[in-house]
């Protein structure tokens, strides 16, 4: 039952540019996250937003949720080669126990 | 920080046996285990959640009877793909959740092929 939808599906940057991708999803959340994953590897945790906050921020990443329009932004600040991954939001539903639904995922290439 | 582990990473089998998957915390209690399934270039689709002592619960179109789990203990969690098939080939990834805490921590993924 994946709720949510992330676009770009892929995005190609130089090193040094930013990348942005957005998350949209469809019901009530407690949080939304956001993972990376290398090819074939399992997820990274990088940063969660609660559903009473706006945006957050964590080194090079810049997260905004804007409740109202059910959808969420990552930015990627000055990206290198070693950010080349896929990206996913994952949402908590309100009251569906705590489970992940996870975004279709942007995937991300940064060329040196 | 807390970590999960998943056996075996990789498994190749044939068409018709079964396949058991663990996920284990290691440093922590996990009162629920969550499982994943990752077709490739795919997002992750959660299969079932499983509570410790009880049973778990899966997502709509997932089979049960296909699907074993077991969560015997608040550190492991088993997967059993019962007489797998190609079309179950594919990367099976556990989390797990101590408490109410908003944060899962993922395992590494078992690749499963089924020749």
């Amino acid at each position: 039952s994946q709720q949510g939808e992330e676009d770009p599906q892929a995005l190609s940057i130089q090193e040094g540019e930013n990348a942005t991708m957005n998350c949209s999803y469809k019901t009530s959340i407690n949080n939304l996250q956001w993972y990376r994953q290398n090819s074939g590897r399992g997820l990274v945790h990088l940063i969660l937003i609660r559903s009473n906050e706006r945006e957050k921020h964590s080194g090079r990443l810049r997260v905004t949720l804007d409740t109202s329009k059910k959808s969420s932004s990552l930015l990627i600040t000055a990206s290198r080669a070693a950010d080349t991954a896929s990206y996913f939001c994952a949402t908590v539903p309100y009251n569906q126990g705590g489970k992940l639904i996870f975004g279709q995922g942007t995937e991300l290439s940064v060329k040196p | 920080g807390a970590v999960v582990s998943q056996h075996p990473s990789r498994v190749i089998c044939k068409s018709g046996t079964s396949v058991k998957i663990e996920c284990r915390s290691l440093d922590f209690q996990a009162t629920t285990m969550f499982w994943y399934r990752q077709f490739p270039k795919q997002s992750l689709m959660l299969m079932a959640t499983s509570n410790e002592g009880s049973k778990a619960t899966y997502e709509q179109g997932v089979e049960k009877d296909k699907f074993l789990i077991n969560h015997a203990s608040l550190t492991l969690s088993t997967l059993t793909v019962t007489s797998a098939h190609p079309e179950d080939s594919s990367f099976y990834i556990c989390s797990a959740r101590s408490g109410s805490t908003d944060t899962q921590y993922f395992g590494p993924g078992t690749r499963l092929t089924v020749l």
